[in-house]
C-alpha cells in the first residue's frame, strides 16, 4: 500500500489567494483527519471525518477554512482567502475505525507558506 | 477536555545509552489509548508504540518500552541502546472517549550524541 498521499508537498502562495490541499487516505480506511502543525501551537486537529461525514470540525480556525470528503478515497482542505498566519505544515491521517485501538497513519504533510 | 503535557522541550542522550521521555495526561475517561509518535527531520509522523489503558502490562517494541502509570496518569517512553537514527521529535498522544480524536503533547526534541 502506498500509504496516505498528500499533494502538493510544498505550496507557496500570496496572501489572499485560495489554497487547496489534497489527501488520499489508505484504501479501506474509514476515518480521515486533518491536522496543522506550527512551532507555536504544535499539532492541532482541524477536522475529522468518519465514513465521509464530518464528525468534529471544532478545530477549524475560522470560516476561511473548509474541508470536504466527497468519497472514501479523497479529501480536500481549502483556505480562502489565505493569510500569512496560515503558514504551517498540514497533515492528513487515516485510520480504520473499529472497536479498540484505531492507529492513525499520517501522510508526509504539505508545507504551506503564505507570503 | 483531555490534555497531554510534555514538560521537557529537549533531551540529549549518548549513543548506546538509555533515555526516558516523560509525558503526563489528564482525562476523566476510564478507557483510552496512549501513543508515542516519532517525527524525524523528514517530518513524517511514525507510530513508535501504543498502550491500551485497560492493559496493566507495559507495551514493548524492540528497544522502545513504556512505563504506564494509570493512577498517576503518566506515560513515559524509554529508549534503550540509543541510535543516531533515534534523533527526532517525539510526541505523546491520547485518544479516548466516544471519538477517534488524537490529542498531542507539544513534543520533545531528542538528540543523540555519537
Amino acid at each position: 500500500d502506498a500509504g496516505v498521499i498528500q499533494s502538493p508537498r510544498h505550496e507557496v502562495t500570496e496572501m489572499g489567494q485560495e489554497v487547496t490541499l489534497r489527501c488520499k487516505p489508505i484504501s479501506g480506511h474509514n476515518s480521515l483527519f486533518w491536522y496543522r502543525q506550527t512551532m507555536m501551537r504544535g499539532l492541532e486537529l482541524l477536522i475529522y471525518f468518519n465514513n465521509n461525514v464530518p464528525i468534529d470540525d471544532s478545530g477549524m480556525p475560522e470560516d476561511r477554512f473548509s474541508a470536504k470528503m466527497p468519497n472514501a478515497s479523497f479529501s480536500t482542505l481549502k483556505i480562502q482567502p489565505s493569510e500569512p498566519r496560515d503558514s504551517a505544515v498540514y497533515f492528513c491521517a487515516s485510520s480504520l475505525r473499529t472497536q479498540g485501538v484505531n492507529e492513525q497513519f499520517f501522510g508526509p504533510g504539505t508545507r504551506l507558506t503564505v507570503l | 477536555a483531555q490534555t497531554v503535557t510534555q514538560s521537557q522541550p529537549e533531551m540529549s542522550v549518548q549513543e548506546a545509552e538509555t533515555v526516558t521521555l516523560s509525558c503526563t495526561y489528564d482525562t476523566s475517561e476510564s478507557d483510552y489509548y496512549l501513543f508515542w509518535y516519532k517525527q524525524p527531520p523528514s517530518r513524517q509522523m511514525i507510530l513508535v508504540i501504543r498502550q491500551e489503558a485497560y492493559k496493566q502490562q507495559n507495551a514493548t517494541e524492540n528497544r522502545f518500552s513504556v512505563n504506564f502509570q494509570k493512577a498517576a496518569k503518566s506515560f513515559s517512553l524509554k529508549i534503550s541502546d540509543s541510535q543516531l537514527g533515534d534523533a527526532a521529535m517525539y510526541f505523546c498522544a491520547y485518544e479516548g472517549g466516544a471519538n477517534s480524536k488524537l490529542t498531542f503533547g507539544k513534543g520533545i526534541t531528542l538528540s543523540v550524541r555519537p
